[in-house]
């Protein structure tokens, strides 16, 4: 059973730092893209970020680049989103999701609360 | 970026009746390879959405067969034959033809 776990979300003042985590397990983790998806009420799920089975290519929404990163690790079954400079539109639940390629994003866990408020 | 259009934003539903959320994108989901790029998602209160249709009109594994999904190109729908109270929540089409990956704003259903 594919399950996702993620991690690492806060309470962090404007400009701030976060390094969101999400624990994979029940699937092939090296052999497939992973994405970022968050959630706010006012709007909605916006796609974030996506990263290729090997970690050597990201794509992400134009609001966050230069300012997120995305990585992992497939010896850990792991994936991270490192967020700088943090502004108040980015408080969201942040969910990692499983993409299962003409799927789409097919797993997604619990999800974790990233409040941006000084 | 491609917009999604879902109708209606609040659908009232008896239970054992059937229902209809409707998605229409901005540009085409049909990809030269045949395959439409459109995915439903449920959305149950207080849990992470999960999929339920992918390429349009294929149910996800574990999906009952209530649910079923058909259009192309730019207009698709979710049907779900017979209401049932597990199927409260908010109903999210998707496109996955191009990043950005863009969203519907959600249709709520909820029981009558």
């Amino acid at each position: 059973e594919v399950h996702l776990v993620e991690s690492g979300g806060g309470l962090v003042q404007p400009g701030g730092s976060l390094r969101l985590s999400c624990a994979a397990s029940g699937f092939t983790f090296s052999g497939y893209y992973m994405t970022w998806i968050r959630q706010t009420p006012g709007k909605g799920l916006e796609w974030v970020a996506n990263i290729n089975p090997y970690g050597s290519e990201t794509y992400s929404v134009d609001s966050v680049k230069g300012r997120f990163t995305l990585s992992r690790d497939n010896a850990k079954n792991s994936l991270y989103l490192q967020m700088n400079s943090l502004r108040a539109e980015d408080t969201a639940i942040y969910y990692c999701a499983k993409d299962g390629g003409r799927a789409g994003p097919n797993y997604w866990g619990q999800g974790t609360l990233v409040t941006v408020s000084s | 970026d491609i917009v999604m259009t879902q109708f209606p934003l609040s659908l009232p539903v008896t239970p054992g009746e059937p229902a209809s959320i409707s998605c229409r994108s901005s540009q085409s989901l049909l990809h030269s390879n045949g395959y439409n790029y459109l995915h439903w998602y449920l959305q149950r209160p207080g849990r992470s959405p999960h999929l339920l249709i992918y390429g349009g009109s294929n149910r996800a594994s574990g999906v009952p067969d209530r649910f079923s999904g058909s259009g192309s190109g730019t207009d698709f729908t979710l049907k779900i034959s017979r209401v049932e109270a597990e199927d409260v929540g908010v109903y999210y089409c998707m496109q996955g033809l191009q990043t950005p990956w863009t969203f519907g704003l959600g249709t709520k259903l909820e029981i009558k």
